[in-house]
């Protein structure tokens, strides 16, 4: 079975510092990875995600993550916070094909709490 | 930019009764999917659907939950007979056909049962 565990309940950055919200995944195969945000009373909002190329990806709003296949991470990134960063943020996988060859299911992490301190 | 809207933005209900929660996927989407996040918790998987018909579901969706499309514009999620552990947000989201697309979510609907 896939997972994702997103290890920080909340991670605390002052704003211009860079950020890192981390995330491991379990998937058996070549994993699809997500990062999605979700402000307060939203829905989830697509920031980025990896298929296959390049392990830097760039997505919404400055966010960049590195897929990191022998550690099986996908971390998010960000240079510089901005307080407008503050939010959940959800880590996602999905296997490229599943065993059975049918529609495999996205799965989600339990999210971070990102703080971002004027 | 298309966006996915649910309605209602809130429901509440008494413990065994039905509800429908109703979504209007992106228009040009192909697959839809429903989950569900209880107050702190992740956000967990229900069912998603292709072609008319129930592609995958998880063990989260018993005999209580049906999905339709019965319009070729609305999907729905009911649940039949509402218990207070079905008290969450819902989330319908959609993308389009593909390999790799993300899915786009709706706003959600908080359903609250007592």
């Amino acid at each position: 079975a896939q997972s994702v565990a997103q290890p920080e309940d909340q991670v605390n950055v002052a704003e211009g510092n860079p950020l890192t919200v981390k995330c491991t995944y379990s998937v058996s195969g070549n994993p699809y990875l997500f990062w999605y945000v979700q402000y307060p009373n939203r829905g989830l909002q697509f920031l980025l995600k990896y298929i296959t190329g390049d392990n830097l990806v760039k997505g919404s709003y400055g966010f960049e993550a590195e897929f990191n296949k022998s550690q099986t991470s996908f971390h998010l990134k960000k240079p510089s916070a901005l307080v407008s960063d503050s939010a959940l943020y959800f880590c996602a996988v999905r296997a490229l094909q599943s065993i059975s060859g049918g529609y495999q299911k996205v799965t989600f992490g339990i999210g971070t709490k990102l703080q971002v301190i004027p | 930019e298309p966006e996915v809207t649910q309605t209602p933005s809130h429901q509440v209900t008494q413990m065994g009764q039905e509800v429908i929660l109703r979504c209007v996927p992106i228009s040009n989407h192909l697959y839809f999917y429903w989950y569900r996040q209880i107050l702190g918790q992740k956000v967990e998987f229900l069912v998603s659907f292709y072609n008319n018909e129930i592609s995958e579901k998880s063990e989260i969706f018993d005999d209580q939950f049906s999905v339709e499309r019965p319009d070729g514009s609305n999907f729905t999620l009911k649940i039949r007979s509402t218990k207070l552990e079905d008290s969450a947000m819902y989330f319908c989201a959609s993308r389009v056909a593909g390999v790799g697309y993300e899915q786009y979510f709706g706003p959600g609907t908080r359903l609250t049962v007592t």
